[in-house]
């Protein structure tokens, strides 16, 4: 059974830092390219960043870029994102996701809430 | 970046309505379109991919259709199950953006 359980959210302030990590399971990493997908309270969501399978390529939405580093440890079954220099607006539930071919987002970890405020 | 435009924001339905949602691509997508659908509290589930197909244990009352720019989510028998969010996501380009969401209430 493929799961995905992402940790490392919390309260930080404006100009904080937080990591979060998604530790994957049931199937093999190294074989998908991996996303952030993000939804800041009562509002829609937002595609944050995604991995290549071997780290080679990462993408980002322009709002975190400079911002927001995604990685992956595949032998530790893993995905982080790095996240500094936190605002206000960057407040959300961050969903760890597995890519499919071609991009649809099959399989959703159960988010990890971030909540950036003084 | 493309953006992505929803149609209806909400809609009010009865269970065994058929209803339509559209998704306008500001730009061609191609056939790079996928639909979710989420319910209060919880992670999203894609329901469609590839525009058209039917993602592995979905009911056959969820379809869509559509290439470009412009495309559509129908259910075509609501069921009391259905009543959620749906939002539809272009996988063309990154970002691979989603439009606002669309809100089926029960009238």
């Amino acid at each position: 059974e493929v799961q995905l359980v992402e940790s490392g959210g919390g309260l930080v302030q404006p100009g904080g830092s937080l990591r979060l990590s998604c530790a994957a399971s049931g199937f093999r990493l190294s074989s998908y390219w991996m996303s952030w997908v993000r939804q800041a309270p009562g509002r829609g969501l937002e595609w944050v960043a995604n991995i290549r399978e071997d780290g080679s390529e990462k993408k980002y939405v322009d709002s975190v870029k400079g911002r927001f580093t995604i990685s992956r440890d595949n032998a530790k079954n893993s995905l982080f994102l790095q996240m500094n220099s936190l605002r206000v607006e960057d407040t959300a539930v961050y969903y760890c996701v597995r890519d499919e071919k071609d991009g649809p987002l099959h399989y959703w970890g159960q988010g990890t809430l971030v909540t950036v405020s003084s | 970046d493309i953006q992505m435009t929803q149609s209806p924001s909400s809609l009010s339905a009865s269970v065994g309505d058929r209803v339509t949602i559209t998704c306008r691509a500001s730009q061609s997508v191609r056939t790079f379109l996928n639909w979710y659908q989420q319910r209060p509290g919880k992670a999203p589930k894609l329901l469609i991919y590839a525009a058209s197909t039917l993602q592995s244990g979905v009911p056959s009352r969820f379809s869509g259709s559509g290439s470009g720019t412009d495309f559509t989510l129908t259910i075509s028998s609501l069921q009391p199950e259905d009543f959620a969010t749906y939002f539809c996501q272009q996988s063309y380009s990154t970002p691979h953006t989603f439009g606002q969401g669309t809100k089926l209430e029960i009238k």
